[in-house]
Formats: C-alpha cells, sequence, structure tokens
C-alpha cells in the first residue's frame, strides 16, 4: 500500500511566524500536492511538483511557497503565517491517477 | 472552466436504506472521474474511478458510481448503508496536462449521517 506520511497531525503557530509542513511518500511517485481542506470549500490545490525541484502553482498559491529537493519529500511553507491560513492541510502523490492522501495536519495559527 | 458539484451539502439516511450522492462536473474533454471518503480527522480514502469502458464502477466498501456523460453526472450508490459510513464524500475530476502530470478538481463534499 501507498503511504504518505505527514509530520504533524496538529500544529500551533503564531502570526509572522514561518512555518513548514513536511511530506514524505515511499512509492517513488513523480507528483506530489498540497491542498488546503475548508467547510464548504472541499479540496483547493495550493502546489503541486512532477519531478524534484520541480513546482507549479495551484489555485491558491498566495502566502505559501513549496520546496522538492528529494523525490519523496515535498514540503509546504508558509513565508509569514497569518490566521487566515488555519486551515487543515493534505498532501498527496501519485505516479499519474489517483492520488493517494496523508491524514492531514490541522494548523491553528493564533 | 473546469468545476465539481454536489449539490447535496449534508444527507440524513437511517441505517439500511439505499443511498445516493450526487455529482456533476463541467470539463471539455473525456473526465477521469473518482470518489473519495473522508472519515472525521483522517485524509481521503479512494472509494471508486472512472477512466473509460463501462460506465458503472464497482468501489470498495459496497459502493458504486454510474458515469453519464450526457448529464454530466457521476452519482456514488450504495443498496443499504451501515452506521460505519458517516463521513464526508468528495467527487473529483482528474484533468491530466500534456506534461504527463495531473491535478484534482474536487467538489465542496456531502456530509453524509446514518441514523440507527
Amino acid at each position: 500500500d501507498v503511504k504518505v506520511t505527514q509530520s504533524s497531525r496538529y500544529l500551533v503557530k503564531r502570526t509572522g511566524e514561518k512555518v513548514f509542513l513536511e511530506c514524505v511518500q515511499d512509492m517513488d511517485h513523480e507528483n506530489m500536492f498540497w491542498y488546503r481542506q475548508d467547510p464548504g470549500l472541499g479540496l483547493r490545490l495550493i502546489y503541486f511538483s512532477y519531478d524534484v525541484k520541480m513546482k507549479e502553482k495551484g489555485d491558491i498559491p498566495e502566502g505559501y511557497s513549496v520546496s522538492r529537493e528529494k523525490k519523496e519529500r515535498f514540503s509546504l511553507i508558509l513565508e509569514s503565517a497569518s490566521t487566515n491560513q488555519t486551515s487543515m492541510y493534505l498532501c498527496a502523490s501519485s505516479f499519474s491517477q489517483p492520488q493517494h492522501f496523508g491524514d492531514g495536519t490541522r494548523l491553528s495559527i493564533l | 472552466a473546469q468545476s465539481v458539484t454536489q449539490p447535496d451539502i449534508h444527507i440524513t439516511v437511517s441505517e439500511g436504506a439505499s443511498l445516493e450522492l450526487r455529482c456533476n462536473y463541467s470539463y471539455g474533454a473525456t473526465p477521469y472521474l473518482f470518489w473519495y471518503v473522508q472519515s472525521p480527522g483522517q485524509g481521503l480514502q479512494l472509494l471508486l474511478k472512472y477512466f473509460s469502458g463501462d460506465t458503472l464502477v464497482q468501489g470498495i466498501k459496497g459502493f458504486e458510481a454510474e458515469f453519464k456523460r450526457s448529464q454530466s453526472s457521476f452519482n456514488l450508490r450504495k443498496p443499504s448503508v451501515h452506521w460505519s459510513d458517516a463521513a464526508e464524500y468528495f467527487c473529483a475530476v482528474g484533468i491530466m496536462f500534456s506534461g504527463g502530470y495531473n491535478k484534482l478538481i474536487f467538489g465542496a463534499g456531502t456530509r453524509l449521517a446514518v441514523h440507527p
């Protein structure tokens, strides 16, 4: 089975902090994704990566950046956290389709 | 633009009753379609997928979905719901790019409650 592991289930940070969310997959997938999930809005794509050191903006990239230095690891970075970034963050990976998801990180920005 | 609509935000059914969750999509090409389920505090689990071929697809946990091109729909069904099916269900359409990579467009989700 594919395993996508997100480093934290719950995280609490303060406004203005730089925040790192980590995601690791064990299936040698080329594609990796970061989504945020908010009630009534479903999942919205923040960034994705289709190869090491490659990245593409998703639908809501503002306020975020990503890093993919190794194939198995995809990091989401909040450069200066704000309260409107309080959300559930989900990482996914795939070879083509379908995507396989981690359990999510619930991030609170105070 | 591509989009996915799940018209029902909340649905409540009795245990043992049948279930249908609606999904409509907007996409110019032949779509890849998915249903995912999310239990509380968990990530998303794939229930079933449609890529091509038979328009009635079977998934895990006794779920099935039917692709109807003329209606741009991909509704999820289950003949007899169990209490453990209470969760949030997401429909998604897969967009393939010429470079070989892909992305998913999700609906807003339908939260299912099951009465004993």
